[in-house]
């Protein structure tokens, strides 16, 4: 009964490469996201995904792309991966905007 | 300035000991922060929100919030070995972005027996 579950749990891939990982989750929650975090421990924000309003954040290369089916459902699309998109990704999600956040156990990504 | 900052430590305290945790942040309008517990290798874990200012208490952890000051801590009373991890303090900062939860860098805690 995983909450909010990534697969996979690793992937890792050639530069140039397409890839996505999956997220989903069985909370009922209205809004869900998608974070990055680093070698250096960084978490940082992606994307929002909330009733079909999509925020994101600028700093974002947009070789990076969310797909939501439906409102338990966030898939993160990648293209062209490059060296620098190594990082372990979290999926999250919320009940609403500002409620605080569940996590996804991550995938780590690791582009050769 | 970074919209939420805490110093990377590692802060280290003896098995018992209080450990205080402290993140500065630069949003004025920000009403809401969360700790996050986020051990190595795993995802973060949410173990304190807080909403207004003041103390929150919940069992070893308290958190305080002074928005005039525009700082949270994180006091964790009887400190275990289990404690060390990373915290993450974290508020819904950056209005032109939806006020996307960001976090701050985390704080490395060692909790030495």
């Amino acid at each position: 009964d995983t909450a909010v579950s990534q697969t996979p749990k690793y992937l890792v891939t050639q530069m140039g490469n397409d890839k996505s990982i999956k997220c989903e989750q069985n909370l009922g929650h209205d809004t869900m996201y998608w974070y990055k975090q680093d070698s250096k421990k960084f978490l940082k924000i992606m994307f929002s995904y909330n009733n079909k309003e999509l925020i994101i954040n600028e700093t974002v290369p947009n070789r990076f792309s969310p797909k939501s089916p439906d409102k338990a459902h966030l898939n993160l699309h990648i293209n062209s991966l490059e060296l620098g998109d190594s990082a372990v990704y979290f999926c999250a999600s919320s009940k609403a905007r500002f409620q605080p956040l569940h996590f996804g156990n991550g995938t780590r990504l690791t582009v050769t | 300035q970074k919209e939420v900052e805490q110093n990377s430590g590692p802060l280290s305290v003896p098995e018992g000991a209080i450990a205080s945790l402290n993140c500065t942040y630069s949003d004025r309008g920000s009403q809401s922060f969360f700790w996050y517990r986020q051990y190595s290798g795993k995802s973060p874990e949410l173990i304190m929100s807080i909403y207004s200012n003041g103390d929150k208490e919940d069992g070893r952890f308290t958190a305080q919030l002074n928005k005039a000051s525009q700082y949270v801590s994180l006091l964790i009373r009887d400190s275990q070995p289990s404690d060390s991890a990373t915290y993450l303090c974290a508020g819904p900062f950056r209005p032109n972005a939806g006020n996307m939860l960001t976090f701050g860098g985390g704080t490395r805690l060692m909790v030495k027996p």
